[in-house]
């Protein structure tokens, strides 16, 4: 069956720490992959996306991700995090066969000052 | 703000009532998405609407049904309401199939 996988589920960083989230699918054949971010008590954005093309992602506030094919994975990094990245990330995957978005269990980030 | 609107923002009923969700994509959207969000089953898929046709169906129950109307905008229906049904109920808008999805602000659903 078609699943992703989110491996951290708490992370506690300090400000001004590197991010990396990961997240693996088991897709077969061509995928569309997400992240999302979700701050307390508001609703899902899209922090980038990846189509096709080059696998390295940029995306809004400062994060990036890198699709490794061979590795089935997207995984979400961020050089320096601020306390308000503090916020539930969800990695999300879906095929040209369906376009429903298959959720991760989330990674919920604390940042403290 | 992602532009697709959903009413109301907080629901509270009682067991075995019926309710309605409604949202609006945003402009030039066709494509409409249900998402449920739970504490212990995550986020899940219910169903799509494309143009005002079903496209796929998640994992949504018997009980619950949704409509795209003509004007694009969708209701979701949930019927014989249980206490695991409360959740947050995200609405999704996209161009077509194929493109990122844009999530409302969610309806919080409470059933006591």
């Amino acid at each position: 069956a078609q699943s992703v996988s989110q491996h951290n589920h708490h992370v506690i960083l300090s400000e001004a720490a590197s991010l990396e989230l990961g997240c693996n699918y088991s897709y077969g054949g061509t995928v569309n992959l997400f992240w999302y971010v979700q701050y307390p008590g508001q609703h899902l954005q899209l922090l980038l996306k990846y189509f096709s093309g080059d696998p390295l992602v940029k995306g809004i506030k400062g994060f990036e991700a890198e699709f490794i094919k061979s590795k089935f994975s997207f995984n979400l990094r961020k050089p320096s995090v601020q306390w308000s990245d503090t916020a539930e990330y969800f990695c999300a995957v879906n095929d040209n066969s369906g376009y429903a978005l298959n959720f991760g269990k989330g990674t919920s980030l604390l940042v403290t000052p | 703000d992602s532009g697709v609107t959903q009413t109301p923002k907080h629901l509270i009923t009682a067991t075995g009532q019926r309710v309605t969700l409604r949202c609006s994509p945003r402009s030039g959207d066709l494509s409409v998405y249900w998402y449920q969000q739970s504490l212990d089953q995550g986020l899940q898929f219910l169903i799509q609407y494309y143009n005002g046709e079903e496209r796929a169906k998640g994992n949504i129950l018997e009980r619950f049904s949704a409509q795209q109307f003509p004007d694009l905008h969708s209701e979701l229906n949930l019927s014989s309401l249980e206490l695991g049904d409360s959740a947050l109920y995200f609405c999704a808008s996209s161009v077509a199939g194929n493109y990122e999805q844009y999530f409302g602000p969610g309806t919080r659903l409470t059933v006591t």
